[in-house]
């Protein structure tokens, strides 16, 4: 199975600071990579598919790079409603897996 | 609008079995892949298990192979994932996804349900 391996597990922001965030793959998934957000309670929302598609809908401050086995997701001018915990997740086998999480939290 | 329901969540004991239901509405069902994914109290995502819009194929998790399957009712709109043989690490909220484009295999998922909790305990 392919592993997933997302840094930080958590990060301490303020409002209008840019976050960055790095999954990496165990081994080339192309550009099959989506990012969720996921809110306590809530089911997760997509953000960006195919590493950096944007989803219908999300505002353009989040951003997807990336190809092969390292990725990121970069969240320009931090908005209050932007603190939650982020998921990535590979789309290149049909054994899907998910990273671990980063918690995004406010300074 | 597109909406994803699931149901058939609650208490079982260990080595039970359950049946959760997931009912969709907004889109033609019968045109895309589903998943289950599941996330245990205070944990991360797992993917448990894929369908294909006509039923096949399925695919599953090592930590639900043999004791979960993965079924569709597409005259009813409806995705199903029928548990047994049930664990207290099987404990989780379950949730349903919608793929984002159609046909498997899945990539990614635009459409999730609100989630069911299923608790494994004695």
């Amino acid at each position: 199975d392919i592993q997933m391996t997302q840094s930080p597990s958590s990060v301490s922001a303020s409002v209008g600071d840019t976050v960055t965030i790095t999954c990496r793959a165990s081994q080339d998934i192309s550009s099959w990579l989506a990012w969720y957000q996921q809110k306590p309670g809530k089911a997760p929302k997509l953000l960006i598919y195919a590493a950096s598609s944007l989803q219908s809908g999300v505002p353009s401050r989040f951003s997807g790079s990336g190809s092969g086995t390292e990725f990121t997701l970069t969240i320009s001018s931090l908005q209050p409603e932007d603190f939650a915990t982020y998921y990535c997740q590979q789309g290149n086998s049909f054994f899907l897996t998910f990273g671990g999480g980063t918690k995004v939290e406010i300074k | 609008e597109v909406q994803l329901l699931e149901s058939g969540g609650g208490l079982v004991q260990p080595g039970g079995s359950l049946r959760l239901s997931c009912t969709s509405s907004g889109f033609t069902f019968t045109n895309y892949a589903m998943i289950w994914v599941r996330q245990a109290p205070g944990k991360g995502l797992e993917w448990v298990s894929t369908i294909g819009g006509g039923g096949t194929p399925t695919h599953y998790a090592d930590s639900v192979k043999g004791r979960f399957t993965i079924s569709r009712d597409n005259s009813k709109n409806t995705l199903y994932l029928q548990m047994s043989s049930l664990r207290a690490e099987d404990t989780a909220v379950y949730y349903c996804a919608k793929y984002r484009l159609g046909g498997p295999p899945p990539r990614d998922f635009d459409y999730w349900g609100q989630g069911t909790l299923v608790t494994v305990s004695s």
